[in-house]
C-alpha cells in the first residue's frame, strides 16, 4: 500500500537556524498537508497546498514558514529562523481529492531547537 | 471555526474489557468524521471514517464509531480490547466548507494491560 514518507525523522538544530522538512506524498494525490504536535498537544493544522499553491493555512504558519514543491514528488516545509517553540513532531499528509477525501499521514519529523 | 473535543486524556482497561472513547464536535454545518491512531513510535492511521450514509461505521481492527448528529458525537467503541491496542487515538473533524483542513481532538491515551 502506497505511503507519505518523510525525512528526516528526526532533525537537531539551533536556535535562529533555518530547517527544511521533507515530505514524498502518495504519488496520484493532490491535495498536500502540513500538520504539528507539540510534545502533550493535540495535531495542529498549519498548511494545505493544492495545484502548486498554498490553499490554506492556519495562524501558526507566519512569515517563518514556507512550503513548495520543487519537483514532481517531493513537498517541503522550510522553517527560516528556528525558534525554541518550533520544537514540535511535524506530520506530512497527502489526500486524493478535497473535502470527501481521507488525509494519510507520513510518520513525521521530530524537531528539536536548542 | 470547528472544534473536536475527546472526554478522557488516558484510559486504562484490562484486555477483553470494552471500550468507549468519546469524542464532540462543534460546528453548525455538515462534516466528515475521523478517528486515527498512533501507535507507540509509528505514525497516525486511519482507523475509520464517516462521510454520509449509514451513522454506524465500522473500521480495522474491531473497530467502529456512531455518528450521532443531535449529539454532535462520534464515540469509538470496541466490545473486547486487546493488549495490542495501547495507542493513542485521535478524533478529527473536516468541515465541509470547501476547506480540508482536519482539526483534531486532543487524542485519548489507551493503556491495555493484559
Amino acid at each position: 500500500e502506497p505511503e507519505v514518507t518523510q525525512t528526516p525523522s528526526h532533525q537537531v538544530t539551533q536556535m535562529g537556524q533555518e530547517v527544511i522538512l521533507r515530505c514524498v506524498p502518495i504519488s496520484n494525490h493532490l491535495y498536500f498537508y502540513w500538520y504539528r504536535q507539540i510534545l502533550g498537544q493535540k495535531v495542529e493544522f498549519l498548511v494545505s497546498f493544492y495545484n502548486n499553491e498554498i490553499s490554506e493555512k492556519s495562524e501558526i504558519f507566519d512569515d517563518q514558514f514556507s512550503v513548495e514543491r520543487p519537483d514532481g514528488s517531493n513537498f517541503t516545509l522550510k522553517i527560516r529562523s528556528t525558534k525554541l517553540e518550533d520544537s514540535a513532531m511535524y506530520f506530512c499528509a497527502s489526500s486524493a481529492g478535497l473535502e470527501a477525501d481521507t488525509q494519510y499521514f507520513g510518520p513525521g519529523t521530530r524537531l528539536t531547537v536548542l | 471555526a470547528q472544534s473536536v473535543s475527546q472526554h478522557n486524556h488516558h484510559v486504562i482497561l484490562s484486555e477483553a474489557a470494552s471500550l468507549e472513547l468519546g469524542c464532540n464536535y462543534s460546528y453548525g454545518g455538515t462534516v466528515n468524521l475521523f478517528w486515527y491512531v498512533q501507535y507507540p513510535g509509528q505514525h497516525l492511521q486511519l482507523l475509520l471514517k464517516y462521510f454520509s450514509g449509514d451513522p454506524l461505521v465500522k473500521g480495522i481492527k474491531g473497530f467502529e464509531a456512531e455518528f450521532i448528529k443531535s449529539k454532535f458525537s462520534f464515540n469509538l467503541r470496541k466490545p473486547s480490547v486487546q493488549w495490542s491496542d495501547t495507542a493513542e487515538y485521535f478524533c478529527a473533524v473536516n468541515a465541509l466548507s470547501g476547506y480540508s483542513t482536519l482539526t483534531f481532538g486532543k487524542g485519548t491515551m489507551l493503556l491495555v494491560s493484559p
